[in-house]
């Protein structure tokens, strides 16, 4: 149980698109999603967090407008990269958490490659 | 600020020895700890958690942690590794203290030699 996907697991852009990532918890309703990015041999960074519904809260540095976050479902939330640069290049990571039990279900991560 | 300290950024171990990463935390009364693994190019998988009760808690794979908060501690132990527990692992902390968020630390990377 607890199963979280995402899609695409790689994707190749040219600068100046935009990308959408999607999660999604496949068996069970995820009441908060969050967004991560992860820089080759570092931790992950929280980007943003989203309740199904509500409008997402960024971490302070995070481009709200550049990463655009729709939580739509309990259990499908988007992460939208506009107009992508190749610094935006990244691996994102998305987790789901149901109630309060500080627990977070992983995704498997999506490849971001901006040329 | 909260934090999460993971000491080691490498550390490399002979198969079939024992291991132990350390991790230590700054701040919360009552912390919610995690110990994630992370294969290259792979999504993190929970190893195990502690909430509350029993201080050693057992995970999947063999693994385990004892929690000790006089030292803010939640080091991750195993007794014999294998080659295929050479990834990254990370240790999160959350709970209220922490915003409802999880706190990572930078990670330690377990390489096993043969």
């Amino acid at each position: 149980g607890a199963v979280v996907s995402q899609h695409p697991s790689w994707v190749i852009c040219k600068s100046g698109t935009s990308v959408k990532i999607e999660c999604r918890s496949l068996d069970f309703q995820a009441t908060t999603m969050f967004w991560y990015r992860q820089f080759p041999k570092q931790s992950l960074m929280l980007m943003a967090t989203s309740n199904e519904g509500s409008k997402a809260t960024y971490e302070q540095g995070v481009e709200k407008d550049k990463f655009l976050i729709n939580h739509a479902s309990l259990t499908l939330s988007t992460l939208t990269v506009t107009s992508a640069h190749p610094e935006d290049s990244s691996f994102y990571i998305c987790s789901a958490g149901v109630g309060t039990s500080y627990e977070q279900y992983f995704g498997p991560g999506t490849r971001l490659t901006v040329t | 600020a909260q934090s999460v300290t993971q000491p080691d950024i490498h550390i490399t171990v002979s198969e079939g020895a024992s291991l132990e990463l350390r991790c230590n935390y700054s701040y919360g009364a009552t912390p919610y700890l995690f110990w994630y693994v992370q294969s290259p190019g792979q999504g993190l998988q929970l190893l195990l958690k502690y909430f509350s009760g029993d201080t050693l808690v057992q995970g999947i794979k063999g693994f385990e942690a004892e929690f000790k908060r006089s030292q803010s501690s939640f080091n991750l132990r195993k007794p014999s590794v294998h080659w295929s527990d050479a990834a990254e692992y990370f240790c999160a902390v959350g709970g209220m203290e922490y915003g409802n968020k999880l706190v990572f630390g930078a990670g330690t990377i377990l390489r096993v030699k043969s």
